[in-house]
C-alpha cells in the first residue's frame, strides 16, 4: 500500500536555527497537510496546501512558518528561527483529492526537539 | 467550548469486552467525520469513517448524530490489539482532531 514517508523521523536543533521537514506525499495524490503534535496534546493542524499555494490554515501558522513543493514529489515545512515550543512531532498528511469524505493518510512523523 | 470533544479515559477492560466511546463537535458545518486510532508516539491511522446511516466494520460501529452533534464508536469483542488512542476527527473545511480516548485492553 502506498505511503507518506517522511525525513528526518528525529530533528535536534538549537533554538533560533532554522529547520525543513520533509515529505513524500502519496504519489497520485493531490492535497497536502501538515499537522502538529506536542507530546501529550491533541494533533492540530497547521496548513493545506494544493495546486502549489496554500488552501488553509490555521491560526498556529503564522509568518514563522512556510511550505514549499520545490519539486514534483517533496512537500516541505520550514520553520524559521525554532523556539523551544517547537518542539513537537510534525505529520504530514495527503488526499487524492478534495472531497470533504476523504480521510487523510499520514506519514509517520518526524519528531522536532528545540534545545 | 471545544471544537472537538472526547472523554480522555483511560478505559480499562478485559478482552472480549465491548467498549464505548463518545465524541461531540461544536461546528455544525462539519461535513466528514472520521475515528483514527494512535499508538503511542506514531501517526494517527484511519479507523473507519463514520456515515449518517451508521456504518460497521468487522468489530467496529460507529454512529453519527448530526441533530446533537455526537459521534461513538463502539468496539466488541476487544482484542488485546486494540489497546490505543482512539482519536474522533472533523472535518470542515480542515481536520479537527479530538484529544483522544485512550483504552487499554488487558488479558
Amino acid at each position: 500500500e502506498p505511503e507518506v514517508t517522511q525525513t528526518p523521523s528525529h530533528q535536534v536543533t538549537q533554538m533560533g536555527q532554522e529547520v525543513i521537514l520533509r515529505c513524500v506525499p502519496i504519489s497520485n495524490h493531490l492535497y497536502f497537510y501538515w499537522y502538529r503534535q506536542i507530546l501529550g496534546q491533541k494533533v492540530e493542524f497547521l496548513v493545506s496546501f494544493y495546486n502549489n499555494e496554500i488552501s488553509e490554515k490555521s491560526e498556529i501558522f503564522d509568518d514563522q512558518f512556510s511550505v514549499e513543493r520545490p519539486d514534483g514529489s517533496n512537500f516541505t515545512l520550514k520553520i524559521r528561527s525554532t523556539k523551544l515550543e517547537d518542539s513537537a512531532m510534525y505529520f504530514c498528511a495527503s488526499t487524492p483529492g478534495r472531497g470533504s469524505n476523504q480521510p487523510q493518510h499520514f506519514g509517520d512523523g518526524t519528531r522536532l526537539s528545540i534545545l | 467550548r471545544k471544537e472537538v470533544e472526547q472523554d480522555p479515559g483511560p478505559f480499562n477492560v478485559p478482552e472480549g469486552a465491548t467498549v464505548a466511546f463518545n465524541c461531540t463537535y461544536s461546528n455544525s458545518a462539519s461535513q466528514s467525520f472520521f475515528w483514527y486510532r494512535q499508538d503511542c508516539r506514531k501517526e494517527p491511522k484511519l479507523l473507519m469513517s463514520v456515515y449518517s446511516s451508521g456504518n460497521e466494520d468487522g468489530r467496529f460501529t460507529a454512529q453519527l448524530n448530526r441533530a446533537s452533534q455526537y459521534i461513538s464508536l463502539l468496539i466488541r469483542d476487544s482484542k488485546l490489539s486494540d489497546s490505543a488512542t482512539y482519536l474522533c476527527v472533523v472535518k470542515g473545511p480542515d481536520m479537527r482532531f479530538g484529544a483522544g480516548t485512550r483504552l487499554t485492553v488487558k488479558p
